[in-house]
């Protein structure tokens, strides 16, 4: 079983569209994450829910919206999507906000 | 300055040597800190983490938290192959944000 899961895992878009990245953690945990990694292999936060509640929301675009419809389910919608998207997004989850566990990510590739 | 401050290498190991991993940051009131361990076209995973100053070794890894000097490192003893990656530095900021070094690409030579 996988703990933390996420779909796509290559997503190849052109400029301007609109699209979506699911993860769905089952370790029971009450916080999940999205993080950014850029071409540089830079980690960094861009969002945290707790028990679907919004705790964390970085320097990101407005164009970048999180959902959460349970806490075992954390999306992100990009709109508008442009080339800088371009990146690997990984879904984490955490049960005490310090031992996270990441997903496997999504290869975003904006032409 | 950076919060999280690796050298991105690339480290090179001969097979069998201890590899040296190190890390620096900036908020002293940062308490916990974690190494993550990410191969090419995969996840970061989670190896080791440290709540207080000294050393916490687990298998052939060590990691050690000198939080006077603002400082963690990571030692794998008995080098392998298989322990060429990228090593991340993780540091707690806030109750539920990590802070992630740019990591080090680390090379075991066998």
């Amino acid at each position: 079983d996988t703990a933390v899961s996420q779909t796509p895992k290559y997503l190849v878009t052109q400029m301007g569209n609109d699209k979506s990245i699911k993860c769905e953690q089952n370790l029971g945990h009450d916080t999940m994450y999205w993080y950014k990694q850029d071409s540089k292999k830079f980690l960094k936060i861009m969002f945290s829910y707790n028990n679907k509640e919004l705790i964390i929301n970085e320097t990101v675009p407005n164009r970048f919206s999180p959902k959460s419809p349970d806490k075992a389910h954390l999306n992100l919608h990009i709109n508008s999507l442009e080339l800088g998207d371009s990146a690997v997004y990984f879904c984490a989850s955490s049960q005490d906000g310090r031992l996270q566990y990441f997903g496997p990510g999504t290869r975003l590739l904006v032409l | 300055q950076k919060e999280v401050e690796q050298n991105s290498g690339p480290l090179s190991v001969p097979e069998g040597a201890i590899a040296s991993l190190n890390c620096t940051y900036s908020d002293r009131g940062s308490q916990s800190f974690f190494w993550y361990r990410q191969y090419s076209g995969k996840s970061p995973e989670l190896i080791m983490f440290i709540y207080s100053n000294g050393d916490k070794e687990d298998g052939r890894f060590t990691a050690q938290l000198n939080k006077a000097s603002q400082y963690v490192s990571l030692l794998i003893r008995d080098s392998q192959p298989s322990d060429s990656a990228t090593y991340l530095c993780a540091v707690n900021r806030g109750a539920q944000k990590l802070v992630f070094g740019q990591g080090t690409r680390l090379t075991i030579n066998p």
